[in-house]
């Protein structure tokens, strides 16, 4: 069964830094394309950063970019946000999600998610 | 390329309602769209893949659409049920980006 479980959320302050991480279990990590997906409080989705299956490609959304890095640790079997320099509208509940881009589109999977609360 | 969706639709129990959503910007049959439902609470969960393929588990109750007429793609609950009250959001690609709407809430009155 396929599992991504996220941890590393929590309250930082502004122009603070954080790691998310997301453990996959029930897959080989390395094979499957990777994304983040943020949601704002009441509010809808939205992508953050994805990474190829090779870890070769990665991608980010403007409004991170510069200040977040998506990464992979096919060893352990987990991805990475890193996110430096946060902002008050970087707040949102984050979501790793499995095969949304550059992967099998009849096997996406979203993790349970982890929240991000930056504020003083 | 932007995807909007109604902020809203109801629709009773028992009867089939269609969330749209339009693309802006682009072609919206140039790439795949996708349907999550999230409801309350909970992560979303994909209900539709490559415009209009049900994953398993997901009632046949679902279906998806594209028109390239009208540049927008559709999804279609039928027979609804109480438990089909929730968001539902489109989503595709933009080249080097991926792409949500904004996302529908569906009342079942």
């Amino acid at each position: 069964e396929v599992q991504l479980v996220e941890s590393g959320g929590g309250l930082v302050q502004p122009g603070g830094s954080l790691r998310l991480s997301c453990a996959a279990s029930g897959f080989t990590l390395e094979i499957n394309g990777m994304t983040w997906v943020r949601q704002a409080p009441g509010k809808g989705l939205e992508w953050v950063s994805s990474i190829s299956g090779s870890g070769a490609r990665t991608f980010y959304a403007d409004s991170v970019e510069g200040r977040f890095t998506i990464s992979r640790d096919n060893s352990k079997n987990t991805l990475y946000l890193q996110m430096n320099n946060l902002r008050a509208e970087d707040t949102a509940t984050f979501y790793c999600v499995k095969d949304l881009w550059f992967g099998d589109l009849s096997s996406v999977a979203w993790g349970q998610g982890t929240l991000v609360t930056v504020s003083s | 390329f932007m995807l909007t969706q109604p902020h809203s639709v109801s629709e009773s129990s028992g009867k089939t309602v269609t969330i749209s959503c339009a693309g802006t910007g682009g072609s919206i049959a140039s790439n795949y769209v996708q349907w999550y439902q999230q409801r309350p609470g909970s992560a979303p969960t994909i209900v539709i893949y490559e415009d209009k393929q049900r994953p398993s588990g997901v009632p046949d109750r679902f279906s998806g659409s594209v028109a390239r007429s009208s540049n927008s793609a559709s999804l279609t609950i039928s027979g609804l049920k109480t438990e089909d009250e929730a968001d539902y959001y489109c989503q595709s690609y933009d080249g080097t980006s991926v792409v949500f709407g904004g996302g529908t809430k569906l009342t079942v009155l």
